[in-house]
């Protein structure tokens, strides 16, 4: 029961080069979300799909692009990365959008960008 | 923008200890989850909380949310080292979204 996988966990990329952080997830979960988090800033949402072919800007979206294919891949582009894109990056998936359905996350891709 | 305050940010206490950390916020929610994070890990589901004054109990955590649905608390008794972790707040606005917010969360040592 694999739920959230996100690969790699860990990446150095250097200024201004672009790299995919991938997520899949075999929940058959309609909602996805990528999450950064950053030390003591907590989680910021960075981009969310509520169905293949559906995606929506978060809090953070500037320096990502997303794109929702499949049910079960949600991918988070980078382009041109920058130092301010150091960070944790989380996936999450839920059953649902509306009511109370959990997330649950990935283990993350520890990114530094150098 | 809704403002989320977590506090304490730290907490550092022996085993056996009783403790409670909170979630507040001028807003009112639909809804209020709980997650604890441990290091190198992604947040895991604790708990979710609907109707204002609601508890719940998970073992030796126990989980309030406000009457007014502002505000929220866990707390653990006789906590243990396993404890340890970032716990987080998330709780779901009014407006329909499909989003919950994420507080920066109170990072728990439980000491042997």
């Amino acid at each position: 029961n694999a739920g959230v996988t996100q690969t790699p966990k860990f990446r150095i990329l250097k200024i201004g080069q672009s790299m995919t952080l991938q997520c899949t997830q075999d929940m058959n979960h309609n909602y996805m979300y990528w999450y950064r988090q950053d030390p003591g800033m907590g989680l910021k949402l960075i981009y969310y799909s509520v169905g293949a072919g559906i995606t929506d800007k978060g809090e953070v979206p500037n320096g990502y692009n997303v794109s929702r294919s499949t049910t079960e891949d949600f991918p988070l582009r980078l382009e041109l990365a920058a130092p301010s894109q150091t960070s944790v990056y989380f996936c999450a998936s839920s059953a649902q959008g509306e009511g109370p359905y959990g997330y649950t996350f990935g283990s993350g891709t520890r990114l530094t960008v150098v | 923008t809704q403002l989320l305050e977590q506090s304490p940010q730290f907490l550092s206490i022996q085993e056996g200890e009783n403790l409670t950390v909170y979630c507040n916020s001028s807003s009112v929610f639909s809804s209020l989850q709980w997650y604890r994070q441990e290091p190198g890990e992604g947040p895991v589901l604790l708990v979710t909380v609907v109707t204002g004054g609601e508890v719940k109990k998970l073992k030796r955590l126990t989980f309030q949310f406000g009457d007014a649905r502002k505000d929220s608390s866990l707390h653990i008794t006789a906590a243990q080292p396993g404890d340890t972790g970032l716990y987080l707040c998330a709780p779901k606005t009014t407006s329909g979204t499909y989003k919950y917010i994420f507080g920066t969360g109170t990072r728990l040592k439980v000491l042997a």
